[in-house]
């Protein structure tokens, strides 16, 4: 089964600064997709940018990207010019990429705090 | 397109009460999911229907919880008797569940925030 690990219960960062969230997965599979998703208390989930593992580029989104580093099954978030509504609950996802009806599967997840 | 909807946004209940959960998902997707969020922690997957017909159960504790999917559209999560440790954020999140993982991406409704006293 697959597992998706995030080490950092909390992370805080000064507005208009740089944090990097991390996440490691564990698979034996080698198609798939990962995600980072955010939670703000409407508990609504979205989706912040998304990863395909046969692609060596790392995915970007704006002030958000990825380093997906593959052999190490490391998939961190760097938030860049960090705003007040980027707080919130960051998960990091899996999901299988050989159907379209595979589950995500989500780790603890990140609380992101931005200080004024 | 409308949203995944999910009703009651809140629910309060005492232990051993019964409590039921509804999801209406996005039209047409044939792949609904039903989500266990403790406080604190990431969503776990409770049960994956495939229209009707149920895909995955295995982390479902069936001495208590049930779902149905009866026409393959909207879908009910059922509790009972709830317990203290029940209390959590139910999501249902649906998908068209096409040939790849690639063209089915899951949308999430805002979840029922559940407390049992």
């Amino acid at each position: 089964a697959q597992t998706v690990t995030q080490s950092q219960p909390e992370m805080s960062v000064q507005e208009a600064e740089t944090v990097t969230l991390s996440c490691t997965y564990d698979t034996s599979e080698s198609d798939y997709y990962l995600f980072w998703y955010k939670q703000p208390p409407s508990r609504q989930m979205i989706l912040v940018i998304r990863q395909e593992a046969y692609k060596q580029q790392n995915a970007t989104e704006n002030r958000f990207s990825v380093n997906f580093q593959k052999a190490a099954k490391s998939f961190s978030l760097k938030i860049s010019d960090s705003q007040l509504g980027d707080a919130a609950m960051y998960f990091c996802a899996y999901r299988s990429g050989y159907s379209g009806n595979t589950p995500l599967v989500f780790g603890k997840g990140t609380r992101l705090s931005v200080i004024a | 397109e409308a949203g995944v909807a999910q009703s009651p946004r809140y629910k309060i209940i005492e232990k051993r009460q019964s409590v039921a959960f509804w999801c209406n998902p996005i039209s047409g997707h044939a792949t609904l999911y039903w989500y266990q969020q403790i406080l604190g922690q990431g969503p776990k997957l409770l049960i994956q229907f495939q229209n009707n017909g149920v895909v995955d159960d295995s982390q479902l504790p069936k001495d208590r919880f049930s779902a149905e999917r009866l026409k393959g559209v909207d879908s009910t999560l059922k509790i009972q008797p709830a317990k203290l440790e029940d209390s959590a954020v139910y999501l249902c999140a649906s998908s068209l569940g096409l040939n790849r993982a690639a063209n089915s991406p899951l949308h999430f409704g805002n979840g029922t925030r559940l407390t049992v006293t």
